[in-house]
């Protein structure tokens, strides 16, 4: 039973490019959760989605910043025009349903550098 | 608006010691703690997770704890090993909102020497 995947692994962007980082749950998961976590930072919810919805989108940024779980296929977190602070581990976790019970298993994680 | 706060930032002991590591938070209102483990490079392990009407879970050498009066969460380590060398990370699952945000603290760095 594979994990949580994402890919690419690490991604290099120039300032002003675009960047998707892709997460595929795990099997039988319907709800993604992506997180951040900055330099010398703790990670940071972003967002919370269930197939075709968004659920929770409480600690994306306003601009730039958007995410997707289409009925087929992986989660997209995209951000447009990148700049060197969004430079970031960004993760993904899954779970098998909504609610404190089920428990977020996480992925290894996409490293954005922005040059 | 909870605070997970993890003190020590980074801990260095010699093979063999107990440790504990501890994690504070200021909203009560939870429904779990949890503690991962995270090696460089790479994603989140789950070690342990306590519901709110729990007192402690234990796995292998691992046994965390769970004061919610005080706002406190131990994670205790027994005979540490090199291989336990990662950071740690405790978070909260808070009431309201939709029960998919976990709240980290920024880690304990922990260093196992042989």
């Amino acid at each position: 039973n594979a994990g949580v995947m994402q890919n690419p692994r690490h991604l290099v962007r120039r300032r002003g490019q675009e960047a998707r980082l892709r997460c595929s749950p795990m099997k039988g998961h319907s709800h993604v959760y992506w997180y951040r976590q900055l330099p010398e930072e703790g990670l940071k919810f972003m967002v919370y989605l269930q197939k075709e919805n968004i659920i929770d989108e409480s600690g994306m940024p306003k601009e730039r910043f958007s995410a997707e779980f289409p009925k087929e296929g992986p989660s997209i977190l995209r951000i447009q025009q990148v700049v060197r602070g969004d430079s970031a581990a960004y993760f993904c976790a899954s779970s098998m349903g909504q609610g404190a019970v089920y428990e977020q298993y996480f992925g290894p994680g996409t490293r954005l550098t922005v040059t | 608006k909870q605070e997970v706060t993890q003190i020590p930032a980074a801990l260095s002991v010699p093979e063999g010691e107990n440790l504990v590591l501890n994690c504070s938070f200021t909203d009560s209102a939870i429904y779990n703690l949890q503690w991962f483990r995270q090696d460089p490079g790479k994603g989140l392990t789950s070690l342990l997770l306590i519901q709110s009407s729990q007192r402690e879970q234990t796995s292998g050498r691992l046994n965390a704890s769970l004061d919610k009066s005080s706002g406190r969460s131990t994670l205790y380590i027994a005979a540490s090993q090199p291989g336990d060398s990662a950071t740690y990370l405790c978070a909260s699952m808070n009431y309201g909102g939709s029960q998919g945000n976990l709240i980290f603290g920024k880690g304990t760095k922990l260093s196992v020497k042989p």
